[in-house]
């Protein structure tokens, strides 16, 4: 089994839909959980960042990280289409110099 | 502000030569460092990862090196290039309790 599992896609919804993204993972030693979103071409950008279990909200974005099923989601409401990219979750035992584990991404497009 | 720099943004090379990119990050003092691999559909491979100036490990056997002279500063080099190591290279750095900031990515093309 691997560390962290991540569903692909490809993911196509209409503008304006609710997106659900989500990640399993196998360690439950890990506490600080990530979202990167990545455009075609570039670096990954840092979304949203947690740590243990519950729920974080950042504008159309939020965050939820249940750790006694080891699943964390990201949520985004009233799609548009720049928001379209290659999402990541990402995840770490420790905060600091611990080397995070990535999921493989999931492809959004999001359609006009 | 912290930034962080990577160049050059595309590279195409032989089979067999040399490589050589360059990381600088600003604005911190002792950050983390980290060499990445990314190709299609087999996501973000870590290469590297250093905590301080000449302190370096290494997380893949493979024909590349990584090197800090500097704190700041993060170079990815091989003496010769293969096929394989085509892909997108990203450097990235952070502090303790702090995600991630990538660079914006080398494409490296092997031919």
């Amino acid at each position: 089994q691997k560390e962290v599992e991540q569903d692909p896609g490809p993911l196509s919804v209409p503008e304006g839909a609710i997106v659900s993204l989500n990640c399993t993972y196998s360690n439950s030693a890990f506490q600080y959980f990530m979202w990167y979103r990545q455009y075609s071409r570039k670096g990954p950008e840092l979304l949203m960042y947690t740590y243990s279990s519950g729920n974080k909200e950042d504008g159309r974005f939020t965050a939820q990280v249940d750790k006694s099923s080891k699943y964390i989601s990201l949520f985004i409401r009233d799609s548009q289409p720049s928001d379209s990219a290659t999402y990541l979750c990402a995840m770490s035992a420790q905060g600091g110099s611990e080397k995070l584990v990535f999921g493989k991404g999931t492809k959004l497009t999001v359609n006009p | 502000s912290q930034t962080i720099h990577q160049w050059p943004a595309t590279l195409v090379q032989p089979v067999g030569s040399p490589l050589s990119l360059e990381c600088t990050v600003e604005g911190t003092s002792n950050p983390n460092l980290y060499w990445y691999r990314q190709a299609a559909g087999r996501g973000l491979q870590l290469l590297f990862y250093s905590i301080g100036i000449d302190q370096i490990s290494s997380e893949v056997p493979q024909n590349l090196s990584a090197s800090r002279p500097q704190d700041r500063q993060f170079i990815l080099s091989s003496k010769k290039l293969l096929l394989s190591d085509s892909g997108f290279y990203l450097c990235a750095w952070n502090e303790a309790g702090g995600g991630y900031t990538f660079g914006s990515g080398t494409r490296l093309t092997v031919v």
